[in-house]
């Protein structure tokens, strides 16, 4: 797998956009960008994935540099319940079939 | 609702016994994992199954058992031959190959010895 570097922690207001950055600057052509996230006592949660459009969905959006070296995650109005451990991973089509590998994440705290 | 099911939600194990885990999914994907989470770790690969009835060890496998008779269902035994059982056990499923589908996580299960 690519390895992917994350800051150890972030905070954000609540109501505002929270704005997660992931480097994963020796990225595969093949390989996509997956974002996960454990809430406290609970499993990872799946959030988003991309290839190197950028992606939306009910949850976040993922917006991917051209050169596909790094990539944010932009939660566009975090509450409470966004605060969580959030990690990138990438990976290929081809490593469907093996587990994730996770690694420390970002801590993200959001404050009223 | 698709998803990813584990019970028991908690569970404590007594010295000596085989307790076991349920995962089940109705997401029909061909791949299922466990993974296990000790406090303020990152998961730990203890099996997985790419397909029914085959499986293979994962880094931890010692004092752990699994089967998959069923596509649906991956079942894990924590035996009394593991001596540390007390952590947050984690069930995937996922596509089995060639896809950029992603894994789900069930909500886990908390094993704590009496």
């Amino acid at each position: 797998d690519a390895k992917t570097t994350q800051p150890t922690s972030m905070d954000c207001a609540e109501g505002r956009a929270a704005n997660l950055p992931c480097n994963h600057s020796t990225i595969s052509g093949n390989e996509y960008v997956y974002w996960y996230r454990q809430i406290h006592s609970q499993g990872p949660q799946y959030i988003i994935h991309g290839l190197k459009n950028n992606e939306t969905n009910e949850m976040a959006s993922l917006i991917i540099t051209e050169d596909r070296k790094s990539s944010t995650l932009i939660l566009p109005h975090a509450t409470l319940r966004d605060t969580a451990v959030y990690y990138c991973i990438v990976r290929s089509a081809n490593q469907a079939g093996t587990a994730l590998i996770f690694g420390k994440g970002t801590t993200l705290s959001v404050s009223s | 609702d698709g998803g990813i099911t584990q019970s028991p939600k908690y569970l404590f194990r007594k010295e000596g016994q085989n307790v076991t885990l349920s995962c089940e999914q109705n997401l029909n994907h061909d791949a299922m994992y466990w993974y296990r989470q000790d406090p303020g770790q990152g998961l730990r690969l203890i099996y997985y199954s790419q397909i029914v009835n085959d499986f293979q060890k994962g880094d931890i496998a010692e004092g752990y058992s699994v089967s998959r008779e069923k596509k649906e269902s991956f079942p894990l035994t924590v035996t009394s031959a593991q001596k540390n059982p007390t952590a947050f056990y984690l069930c995937a499923s996922g596509p089995g190959q060639l896809s950029n589908q992603p894994q789900h996580f069930g909500d886990g299960t908390r094993l704590s010895i009496l």
